[in-house]
């Protein structure tokens, strides 16, 4: 079954830089569009940009452009999410999210990483 | 950007009574394509989100058949035809038709 495991929780002073990463398992992983999404606490859900994991081309909100930056190894099926210039406000849960084909999810989010808590305190 | 606004933000409901969540986009959603990119997501309490529906009325594999969405254009709608307890959660519209992707501000389910 498809499966998207996450790193582990991180805490950050502000100004400096985290990078998280996303391991998939039980399909192909170079097929699939892999988007980045957050939830600050009791919020509500950001996107952040995709890549796809075959050719490296990335689309990012234009929010995040210049201070994200996603990546992928094929050899090792995983996707990162790395992102600069910390503030309290990027204190959030990063989730990894697969993108569904048009015809079988509709370019929905069909499987979601389990999460990544990231805290920004000096 | 594409708005994306739901209503109502919390919806108490009882047990084996129906619910409704309404989602408006800013703009038509529409692809070129001629689909319609809009999905319908669950996140239960200290959950990561699931899709429910996509394409507007696609149910994803494993969705109970309660679930059911339909509209098009700018307006679109959730109904849970009979909420159950495992039901209680975040619900939320998404776009996928125009970058960047956008998100609801996410509908509140509770039983009352």
């Amino acid at each position: 079954q498809v499966q998207l495991v996450q790193s582990g929780a991180e805490v950050k002073k502000p100004g400096a830089s985290v990078k998280v990463s996303c391991k998939a398992s039980g399909y192909t992983f170079t097929g699939y569009y892999m988007n980045w999404v957050r939830q600050a606490p009791g919020q509500g859900i950001e996107w952040m940009g995709r890549i796809h994991p075959n050719s490296g081309g990335t689309n990012y909100a234009q929010k995040f452009q210049g201070r994200v930056t996603m990546t992928r190894d094929t050899s090792v099926s995983t996707a990162y999410m790395e992102m600069s210039r910390l503030t309290s406000d990027d204190t959030a849960v990063y989730y990894c999210a697969r993108e569904g084909y048009s015809s079988s999810a509709g370019r929905g989010f069909d499987s979601w990483g389990q999460g990544t808590l990231v805290t920004v305190s000096s | 950007d594409i708005v994306m606004t739901q209503t109502p933000l919390s919806s108490p409901v009882t047990l084996g009574q129906p619910a409704s969540i309404s989602c408006r986009s800013s703009q038509s959603l529409v692809h070129s394509d001629g689909n319609t990119y809009l999905s319908w997501l669950q996140q239960r309490p200290g959950q990561p989100p699931r899709l429910l529906i996509y394409k507007i009325s696609n149910r994803f594999s494993g969705v109970p058949d309660r679930f059911s969405g339909s509209g098009a254009g700018t307006d679109f709608t959730l109904k849970i035809s009979r909420v159950e307890a495992e039901d209680v959660g975040v619900y939320y519209c998404t776009q996928a038709t125009q970058f960047p992707w956008t998100f609801g501000q996410g509908t509140k389910v509770e039983i009352k």
